[in-house]
């Protein structure tokens, strides 16, 4: 079975800092992949981003990007430039491969990101 | 495009009645999930269909939950009887399917809340 692991619950920084969020997991799966979500207090699961484990160039979408770190099974959100509605949850997701069984998504327990004005 | 729609966004009843939750999936997305998630917590898989197959449900509590999707398009969770730790989110996702770059897309859930 897999696990994700968010370690910080909560992190708060001020409108255009740039922040991190850090993400841990473990398998024994070789063909996965890897994605951020944010949910905002609305409640809409909105996909921020996805990398493949086979691809060793980091993933990025405009403001947010990804240091992804196999070896080390590590999986980091960097957003640069924050802004105010950047502020959610922000829940780390791994899926294996087809071929893996089920694949449905394993979250975190999330991070509560604060961007102050 | 029309993303995944679940009806009702609220619902509260008294424990031990019964509860169902509707989920109409994006156009054309064969692989149907729904989740719960709790207080503080990511979501967790329940039942995960591939058209009208239910092809993982290690996850439903099959005493209360039950779930079926006529048609392989719209589902509908049900709990019967209700607990008070049925108290959560539940989220329906959908994919395309047949592939393994799958990327789910989340309705905006229901909220239950169980007295």
């Amino acid at each position: 079975a897999q696990t994700v692991t968010q370690s910080q619950p909560e992190m708060s920084v001020q409108e255009a800092e740039t922040v991190t969020l850090s993400c841990t997991y473990d398998t024994s799966e070789s063909n996965y992949y890897l994605f951020w979500y944010k949910q905002p207090p609305s409640r809409q699961m909105i996909l921020v981003i996805r990398q493949e484990a086979y691809k060793q160039q980091n993933a990025t979408e405009n403001r947010f990007s990804v240091n992804f770190q196999k070896a080390a099974k590590s999986f980091s959100l960097k957003i640069s430039d924050s802004q105010l509605g950047d502020t959610a949850m922000y829940f780390c997701a791994f899926m294996k491969g087809k071929g893996g069984g089920a694949d449905g998504l394993t979250f975190g327990k999330g991070t509560h990101l604060i961007i102050q004005p | 495009e029309a993303g995944v729609v679940q009806s009702p966004r609220y619902k509260i009843i008294e424990k031990k009645q019964p509860v169902a939750f509707w989920c109409n999936p994006i156009s054309g997305h064969n692989t149907l999930y729904w989740y719960l998630q709790n207080l503080g917590q990511g979501p967790e898989l329940l039942i995960r269909y591939e058209n009208e197959e239910a092809v993982d449900d290690s996850q439903l509590p099959k005493d209360r939950f039950s779930a079926e999707r006529l048609k392989g398009v719209d589902s509908t969770l049900k709990i019967q009887p209700a607990e008070l730790g049925d108290s959560a989110v539940y989220l329906c996702a959908s994919s395309l399917g047949g592939a393994s770059t799958d990327t789910q897309y989340f309705g905006p859930g229901t909220r239950l809340t169980v007295l």
